[in-house]
């Protein structure tokens, strides 16, 4: 039962302009969400979050928007740069038992920024 | 620099041949957890430990154990390794009661 769906494997985008990616989550217990991107022979790093008690939330180039109504979220990079190439993982958190938060991935959206 | 760190990068083993796959933090996070990435099927985890002596079951834990005798490593040992244990492992740790977690540069297994 995966919990969290990126749909888009690949997506791939000219330099400059705006690249979105997709990710849907089907459980309501859900409270956190992140992003995380994942150079090739590296560990994914964290790019940004959003609690669930927001619709928004920036940081330089990246937007995250956060739609609880339709259990969707969506990653804005804009404008796009050569460096943005990387696969993206969605991922939610929520409260276990204290302290302890379980974080569900998504399956990743390789992004490819074209010159 | 804050780092998590594991060892090997890289591993090709048989079937049946115990390995263990060492993860070492030097945040002194509470937390840390072993997640497998398999195409098409994103990060799962595997086990997880909250402190010291304290672990518990991911959503794959079948064919893995986990101890935690030291806050700074989380050692994950495949007892008897099999082909479908063939896969990219990644160690994580984060603070108790964040939600950022920080991840190692990933162990590729391949169990022939």
């Amino acid at each position: 039962d995966q919990q969290v769906k990126q749909n888009s494997p690949s997506l791939s985008v000219q330099e400059g302009r705006i690249s979105i990616l997709n990710c849907d989550y089907t459980n309501s217990m859900f409270d956190y969400f992140l992003w995380y991107k994942k150079y090739p022979a590296e560990g994914p790093t964290f790019l940004i979050s959003i609690s669930s008690i927001k619709d928004k939330n920036e940081d330089g180039r990246f937007t995250v928007f956060l739609n609880k109504s339709a259990k969707h979220l969506s990653l804005h990079i804009v404008p796009s740069q050569p460096g943005d190439s990387a696969v993206y993982f969605c991922a939610a958190s929520r409260i276990v038992i204290q302290g302890a938060q379980k974080l569900v991935f998504g399956q990743g959206t390789r992004l490819t920024i074209n010159p | 620099e804050a780092q998590v760190t594991q060892n090997p990068r890289y591993l090709i083993t048989v079937t049946g041949k115990k390995l263990t796959v060492t993860c070492s933090q030097n945040m002194n996070h509470e937390y840390m957890s072993w997640y497998r990435q398999d195409p098409g099927l994103g990060l799962r985890q595997i086990y997880y430990s909250m402190n010291v002596e304290v672990t518990d079951k991911g959503d794959v834990p079948e064919g893995y154990k986990v101890s935690r005798k030291e806050k700074r490593n989380f050692p994950l040992i495949l007892e008897s390794p099999s082909p479908n244990q063939t896969s990219l492992y990644f160690c994580a740790t984060r603070r108790v009661n964040t939600d950022t977690q920080y991840f190692g540069p990933g162990t590729r297994l391949t169990v022939l």
